[in-house]
């Protein structure tokens, strides 16, 4: 059962838009949020996290904004450019535990 | 530093071969993981090790998959009579226990091709 939902599966923007990927989780027991980046041939690498005592986090260009009630948390990028175009994976974990549950990715394509 | 390396970086494989997949963890990174990533879907979590204790096989798919561990370095992923499914990348991270289990860092992967 798939535990965190990603969305969109693409997305297309031009340089200097603000691209939105949303996640979606069921279990409440979660208790922290992070974002990975993933390039062609690349494994994934940490780009930002939230814990959900805290509504929005921003490092860069890059922010969460999280949203507690509605079990939904999302990612935008800033001034979006081309070296931005990536995978972007939302994942969760319960802190018992180190599992991390991902979503199923969103493929970025910024355009110059 | 050196971050998480795999080997080999390629794999191709007959069915019903078995196959063995390395991962060097980050020195001094008591824990580590191995994650499946089948194509155009998002990480699978296969096992957990920690330290000295019972690793998490709980992600395991089949009783055809096992990893070991020597210590806190170096980590095998056999998987026995591999089928079609298994094609995937498989891939492995590490963590230090002392800051955020949560910040884990991966290696480029190894892509597995059953045949």
């Amino acid at each position: 059962q798939q535990q965190v939902k990603q969305s969109p599966q693409s997305l297309i923007v031009q340089k200097g838009g603000i691209p939105i990927i949303n996640c979606a989780y069921e279990n409440t027991a979660f208790d922290y949020f992070p974002w990975y980046q993933q390039f062609p041939g690349k494994g994934p690498a940490l780009l930002i996290a939230i814990r959900p005592d805290v509504s929005e986090k921003k490092e860069g260009r890059f922010t969460i904004s999280f949203n507690k009630s509605a079990k939904q948390f999302s990612l935008h990028i800033m001034d979006s450019q081309p070296g931005d175009s990536a995978t972007y994976f939302c994942a969760a974990n319960r802190g018992a535990t180190n599992k991390l549950i991902f979503g199923t990715g969103t493929l970025l394509a910024v355009q110059p | 530093g050196a971050g998480v390396s795999q080997s080999p970086s390629n794999k191709v494989t007959e069915k019903g071969k078995d196959v063995e997949l390395r991962c060097d963890p980050i020195s001094g990174h008591t824990a580590l993981y191995w994650y499946r990533q089948r194509l155009g879907q998002g990480l699978e979590f296969l096992i957990y090790f920690q330290g000295n204790s019972a690793p998490d096989k709980s992600g395991l798919p089949s009783d055809r998959f096992s990893a070991e561990r020597t210590g806190e370095s170096v980590s095998t992923l056999t998987i026995q009579r591999t089928q079609q499914e298994d094609s995937a990348v498989y891939l492995c991270a590490s963590s230090f226990s002392g800051g955020s289990p949560y910040e884990q860092y991966f290696g480029p992967g190894t892509r597995l091709t059953v045949t």
